[in-house]
């Protein structure tokens, strides 16, 4: 069986500052992990997503993840925060076969402020 | 682009009524997916279709049941709605050669009084 832990389901930063939201999967397979926005009053979004291949990964709107093995862990970074990305962010994972069928954690809300 | 619509964005209903959600997408995937979203729970798979005609239960089958008539429309019914049942519900495509990604609708906030 494959889950994901978000920690953190709130999560304030200052406007410029480094955004970190941590996710953590569980899975006995290679794990096919992403990340998704959830903008207010929107549907889901895809961020990036990491199959296979380099590990650093590199999104939309500046942001990137990171999949390391050891720690089972994909956070979710950019470097300088914007006032636009205040939304809700989603980890989910799968794996190969199953019909694509995604596990998500329970979101994090990024709140931006001036 | 992908598109995926769903049929209202806001919809209020009353117990025991029959309610139904449709979600049509416009990129002939193979794969469409209902889910609910509630605070702090994040998004749990209610049925997923593979195929026309063919459905699967997900996570939270119990309450609902789904219509794929045809390839690109997937239908979630309730069939007596309760108010455990207020809630986001979010529809979602895939297509096996797209490396599983999902592509989502505006969703529908469903209110059950």
């Amino acid at each position: 069986a494959q889950s994901v832990t978000q920690l953190g389901s709130h999560v304030s930063v200052s406007e410029g500052a480094l955004v970190l939201l941590r996710c953590n999967y569980s899975s006995s397979v290679p794990p096919y992990l992403f990340w998704y926005v959830q903008y207010p009053n929107q549907g889901l979004q895809l961020l990036l997503k990491y199959t296979t291949g380099a590990t650093l990964v590199k999104g939309i709107n500046g942001f990137e993840a990171e999949f390391k093995k050891s720690e089972t862990s994909f956070h979710l970074t950019k470097p300088s925060a914007h006032m636009s990305d205040a939304a809700e962010y989603f980890c989910a994972v799968t794996h190969s076969g199953g019909y694509n069928k995604l596990i998500f954690g329970a979101g994090t809300r990024l709140a931006v402020h001036p | 682009d992908v598109k995926v619509t769903q049929s209202s964005r806001y919809l209020v209903k009353r117990t025991g009524e029959k309610v139904f959600l449709e979600c049509v997408q416009d990129m002939d995937h193979e794969n469409m997916f209902w889910y609910r979203q509630d605070p702090g729970l994040g998004l749990r798979l209610i049925y997923f279709s593979y195929d026309v005609k063919m459905k699967e239960k997900g996570d939270i089958p119990e309450g609902y049941s789904v219509s794929r008539e045809k390839k690109e429309r997937f239908s979630l019914i309730l069939e007596s709605a309760s108010t455990n049942q207020t809630s986001m519900y979010l529809c979602a495509s895939s297509s096996p050669g797209q490396v599983y990604e999902q592509y989502f609708g505006p969703g529908t906030r469903l209110t059950v009084t």
